[in-house]
């Protein structure tokens, strides 16, 4: 298995420019997020999904949008780039196992995204 | 508000065990303690978790108070390429089965962390 694996690298948007960030999962993962993570702070919840179709919003949602059209794809549509967001953004997935499941998440390596 | 406390650095000798504290006193009666770590630029990665006992795999032992207020990480011997940030974190379980709502899911709410450092 490949994981969680996400395109591209690394990205540099001007202002305004709407760009898609991609992320895939081979594990047959219901549960699958992306974060995003400022230099020095921790990961902070920006939108996630509980299967095809369901998608909620986390803490910092604004300015991003997704969508869950399968199980394996989660992309991280960004509608007009701007400074704020230059971050370094991670997708997860995690599964369940029944009723009470922790929530293990695999983590991709991440997508470094400088806006200008 | 941040659901857990950790300090914010420490350093560990190479070889030695590295304890990391967790103060989670709002913990509910379901919610899992889970520790991840990332190591420098990666994404992060899962440890271990608990919910009432203590837990040891091949990575870690975690060590929760019987009030289950505060945890305890431990890397038996740690080595150089144990040098991360450890984030513990507390969450509800995830449901059984996806539904029509996303209420219920256990979100991981991740705050600073504890950066160790492990020098030979």
């Amino acid at each position: 298995n490949a994981g969680v694996t996400q395109t591209p690298k690394f990205q540099v948007l001007k202002t305004g420019q709407s760009m898609t960030l991609q992320c895939a999962q081979d594990m047959n993962h219901e549960y699958m997020s992306w974060y995003r993570q400022d230099p020095g702070m921790g990961l902070r919840l920006i939108h996630y999904s509980v299967g095809a179709g369901i998608t909620d919003q986390g803490e910092v949602p604004n300015g991003y949008n997704v969508s869950r059209s399968t199980t394996e794809d989660f992309p991280l549509r960004l509608l007009s780039a701007a400074p704020s967001q230059t971050s370094v953004y991670f997708c997860a997935s995690s599964y369940t196992s029944g009723m009470g499941s922790y929530n293990e998440q695999f983590f991709g390596p991440g997508t470094r995204l400088t806006v200008l | 508000d941040a659901k857990t406390t950790q300090p914010p650095s420490m350093d560990c000798a190479e070889g030695r065990a590295a304890n990391l504290p967790c103060n989670h006193s709002t913990i509910s009666g379901n919610e899992y303690v889970y520790w991840y770590r990332q190591i420098h630029s990666q994404g992060p990665q899962y440890i271990i978790h608990g919910l009432k006992n203590n837990e040891t795999n091949e990575m870690a032992s975690l060590i929760i108070t019987e009030d289950r207020k505060s945890s305890t990480l431990i890397l038996p011997h740690a080595t150089l390429r144990d040098t991360a940030v450890y984030y513990c974190i507390v969450s509800p379980p995830l449901p059984p089965h996806p539904g029509k709502t996303t209420d219920s899911w256990g979100k991981l709410q991740f705050g600073a962390g504890t950066q160790v450092v492990v020098t030979p």
